[in-house]
């Protein structure tokens, strides 16, 4: 079956722009979260997503946003990008509620704010 | 607040070496723990789920044990090889399952050489 996939897979943007990036999960997840990966913090959670509703939230600035459709699929949104939030970006599937609640991961958006 | 720590960071052995990477994290209060594979800008690829009621989980030349009490899980890789290499993570689920939500650990880096 189909992984996760996001798109797009490298984005360059200037600070104070916004970006926009999308996920989709493997089909029949409902859950998708989000993670941002960078050298200094390593992998840190940004929210999740179940049945179109944000069910946990990191400590990021409201900057950053996102929602997920009817059909699962989530998008993430930067706003007034800053240096700092250069990064790889991931998004993660998972069937929760399941006993065996594996996460799976996309291939990720190499985000670099000039 | 759960926290989770790779021992070593970083690790360089010759091919054909046995090795342990270890995790160890604050709250036992788990639901699984999950190891995953990242190479050089890509995403992660998951090598072993371990659920909380298990101690160990095999797959080829990969073992992965947990001792929950003890907040502790280690992966075991046989027969290094120069393809092995990579970061690997951890990351603990936490309580009844049901949250996608993952809290990674800042990863071994693994160097088989040849």
């Amino acid at each position: 079956k189909a992984g996760v996939t996001q798109t797009p897979r490298y984005l360059i943007k200037t600070r104070g722009q916004q970006v926009t990036l999308s996920c989709s999960p493997i089909s029949g997840h409902r859950s998708v979260s989000w993670y941002q990966q960078t050298p200094g913090q390593g992998l840190q959670f940004l929210f999740e997503y179940f049945s179109e509703t944000q069910r946990n939230k990191g400590n990021f600035p409201g900057r950053f946003s996102g929602r997920q459709f009817s059909n699962s699929r989530s998008e993430m949104n930067v706003s007034t990008l800053e240096l700092g939030d250069s990064a790889l970006y991931l998004c993660a599937s998972s069937l929760v509620g399941q006993r065996n609640t594996e996460a799976f991961f996309g291939q990720g958006t190499r985000l670099t704010v000039v | 607040k759960q926290e989770v720590t790779q021992i070593p960071a970083a690790l360089s052995v010759p091919e054909g070496e046995n090795l342990v990477l270890n995790c160890s994290f604050t709250d036992s209060a788990i639901y699984n723990l999950q190891w995953f594979r990242q190479d050089p800008g890509k995403g992660l690829t998951s090598l072993l789920l371990i659920q909380s009621s298990q101690r160990e989980q095999t797959s080829g030349r990969l073992n992965a044990s947990l001792d929950k009490s003890s907040g502790r899980s280690t992966l075991y890789i046989a027969a290094s090889q120069p393809g092995d290499s990579a970061t690997y993570l951890c990351a603990v689920r936490h309580g009844s399952g049901n949250t996608g939500k993952l809290i990674f650990g800042q990863g071994t880096t693994l160097q088989v050489k040849p």
